[in-house]
């Protein structure tokens, strides 16, 4: 099974500020990486899908890259709506699997 | 507009039976793989299982494998999960998701808002 991993488990940053969170694959996957934000009480959303491709909808102040196994998603001026955790998700192969999540907390 | 909601959480005791449901609207379920995914309490999103559009193949967490069963009725518009011989740590919030594509790869672009499931004595 491939195992995903996050750094950092979480952050504390002010707005305008530029955020990047990486995940790691324990195998190449390819391009096969998702990353979703999730605040409580509500569905997540999906923010990036074949590790780069910014879903429909999704500001473009969100970023995302890599391949193989390194990845980040990069937000390039926080905004007060950002603060939320950020779950990378490999779907290269089954079983599919989350990263264990980025909290995102106001400085 | 795409629209899931979930249903049939509940209390339950160990080692007992509960099946969730999932509506679908909004969307042409027939041709989407549907997903899922839970969160237990103070934990990160957990993939559970997957279902492809036509019914014909379903994967599982190794983690619930040999007691949930992942269902759909396209007819329908619904999803189903049977979750059997419930232990406390399926204690979750339980989301189910569609996926971007017929299967499991694309992406999970549209979420339901969760139904709590609890297995407690």
């Amino acid at each position: 099974d491939i195992q995903m991993t996050q750094s950092p488990s979480s952050l504390s940053a002010s707005v305008g500020d530029r955020v990047t969170i990486t995940c790691r694959a324990s195998q190449t996957i390819h391009n096969y990486l998702k990353w979703y934000q999730h605040k409580p009480g509500t569905a997540p959303k999906l923010l990036i899908y074949d590790a780069s491709v910014l879903q429909t909808g999704v500001p473009t102040r969100f970023s995302g890259g890599g391949s193989g196994t390194d990845f980040t998603l990069t937000i390039s001026s926080l905004q007060p709506e950002d603060f939320a955790s950020y779950y990378c998700q490999q779907s290269f192969s089954i079983p599919l699997a989350f990263g264990p999540g980025t909290k995102v907390e106001i400085k | 507009q795409v629209q899931l909601v979930e249903s049939g959480g509940g209390v339950v005791q160990p080692g007992k039976s509960l099946r969730l449901s999932c509506a679908a609207s909004g969307f042409n379920f027939s041709t989407y793989g549907m997903h899922w995914v839970r969160q237990a309490p103070g934990k990160g999103l957990e993939w559970v299982s997957v279902i492809w559009s036509d019914g014909n193949n379903e994967y599982y967490a190794d983690s619930v494998k040999g007691r949930f069963t992942i269902s759909r009725d396209n007819s329908k518009n619904t999803l189903y999960l049977q979750m059997n011989t419930l232990r406390a740590e399926d204690t979750a919030v339980y989301f189910c998701a569609r996926d971007r594509r017929y299967s499991y790869a694309g992406g999970l672009d549209y979420w339901g808002q969760g139904t709590r499931v609890t297995v407690s004595s």
